[in-house]
């Protein structure tokens, strides 16, 4: 069971230079979300998905997108990366059985934009 | 708006200390209060709370909310070295999509 996966673990990029970030989950989980981590800043919320087909922004939305086709993937796509997106990106997923609401983490994306 | 807050954001301690962290949070139709430990890499789950009053226990930690006064705490007795990392609290609503975590307390256990 290999719980939510995240690709790439490191990246750097170049000011205005786009990519995607990869995440899959196997645990059947409906919402899946995205994270930013600064320094002193917590983990803040990108955007997040309650089913596939269905997204909405979270706290830091601005530079990214995100697409929910299937279950399993919710990848997070940086469309013209600034130095101010140099952070570190989880991912997670969560499910509502139970009453259970845990999210699960994935490892985490380094990035740098120079 | 919805916000947590934790303190102390950083603390250090040796060995066998025990330790108090704290969290208060606002959120909106709030549900449960969840803690995670990082280390080096994802947040890793250690409790959720749900009920006012009830202790949750692991081991050598343990922690309780306090749905009135809109605050939780986590207890560390004993402190190891393996022990150090950063403490996140995250509270969520009742449709279990609004997890807001707050900054984080970044414990570093000396020996």
């Amino acid at each position: 069971n290999a719980g939510v996966t995240q690709t790439p673990k490191f990246q750097v990029l170049k000011t205005g230079q786009s990519m995607t970030l990869q995440c899959a989950q196997d645990m059947n989980h409906e919402y899946m979300s995205w994270y930013r981590q600064d320094p002193g800043m917590g983990l803040r919320l990108i955007h997040y998905s309650v089913g596939a087909g269905i997204t909405d922004q979270g706290e830091v939305p601005n530079g990214y997108n995100v697409s929910r086709s299937t279950t399993e993937d919710f990848p997070l796509r940086l469309l013209s990366a600034a130095p101010s997106q140099t952070s570190v990106y989880f991912c997670a997923s969560s499910d509502r059985v139970d009453g259970k609401n845990i999210q699960y983490f994935g490892a985490g994306t380094r990035l740098s934009v120079l | 708006e919805d916000k947590v807050v934790q303190s102390p954001l950083s603390l250090v301690v040796h060995e066998g200390d025990t330790v108090t962290l704290n969290c208060s949070y606002e959120v909106t139709n709030f549900r449960s209060l969840l803690w995670y430990k990082q280390e080096k890499k994802a947040p890793t789950f250690l409790f959720m709370l749900t009920s006012s009053g009830i202790e949750k226990k692991s081991g050598r930690l343990s922690s309780i909310l306090d749905k009135k006064e809109l605050f939780s705490i986590l207890n560390i007795t004993a402190t190891q070295t393996g022990d150090s990392a950063i403490y996140l609290c995250a509270g969520t609503d009742n449709y279990g999509q609004n997890f807001v975590f707050g900054p984080g307390t970044r414990l570093s256990v000396l020996p």
